[in-house]
């Protein structure tokens, strides 16, 4: 299975500010997704990260709020923008290989002040 | 929205006994799989099973799948201390490789 690296692994922001996250997977994965897990609850996903052109994203999530970027086949970002103490979560990446084999980052942990 | 509900919504056994999660979904599914979450931190992939299976073991885990209840099940045999921590069940759709998961269930073993 593929390796991620994700960072940070933990931020501490004030309200009004942006934090980009990154995710390096160290082979290509076909698809890159990106989840946000809110204190005790489960993972939600934000938005499949698409190679080359705009991410897809779920409902209740839009490009201005998480810009996500995709330049290759192991890298993206998500960029969490004017943050409120709201957007205090766990962010995740995940990849996937052979249309079954995920493995996902360790997580963002971020807190806003 | 999540796709799956999963119950219990926590469970707290003695070491040693067996553990039962359950998980359910709503539409059609390709594969289902069961992840581990100590205390907020990355997944643990534990096992996977494909929409036309039935059951599959591994170590002390054996998943259940019941697709015409949209259902699968979770069991952990023997459990130790080290079994503490959230599980969840996360399936993905025909031609659709977006994993959605379930709420999840918070095991707690008492030594």
């Amino acid at each position: 299975s593929a390796v991620i690296s994700q960072k940070p692994s933990r931020d501490i922001c004030q309200r009004g500010t942006s934090l980009t996250i990154q995710c390096q997977v160290d082979s290509q994965v076909t698809m890159m997704f990106w989840y946000r897990q809110q204190p005790g609850q489960s993972l939600t996903l934000i938005a499949t990260a698409n190679q080359g052109s705009e991410a897809t994203y779920e409902s209740g999530f839009v490009i201005d709020k998480f810009p996500i970027s995709r330049p290759n086949l192991t890298f993206s970002t998500l960029t969490v923008s004017n943050m409120s103490p709201e957007d205090s979560s766990i962010y995740l990446c995940s990849g996937v290989q052979g249309g079954y084999d995920y493995t996902f980052g360790s997580g963002t942990r971020l807190t806003v002040v | 929205s999540q796709q799956g509900e999963e119950d219990p919504q926590a469970l707290s056994i003695q070491e040693g006994e067996n553990a039962t999660m359950n998980c359910s979904y709503k539409t059609s599914i390709n594969n289902l799989q069961w992840y581990r979450q100590n205390s907020g931190r990355g997944l643990v992939h534990l096992i996977l099973i494909r929409s036309n299976e039935r059951e599959k073991h591994s170590g002390r885990l054996r998943v259940t799948l019941d697709t015409s209840k949209k259902s699968s099940s979770l069991l952990i045999t023997a459990s130790q201390a080290a079994d503490t921590a959230s599980y969840f069940c996360a399936t993905d759709g025909v031609g659709n490789e977006k994993l959605t998961f379930g709420t999840g269930t918070r095991l707690t073993i008492i030594p």
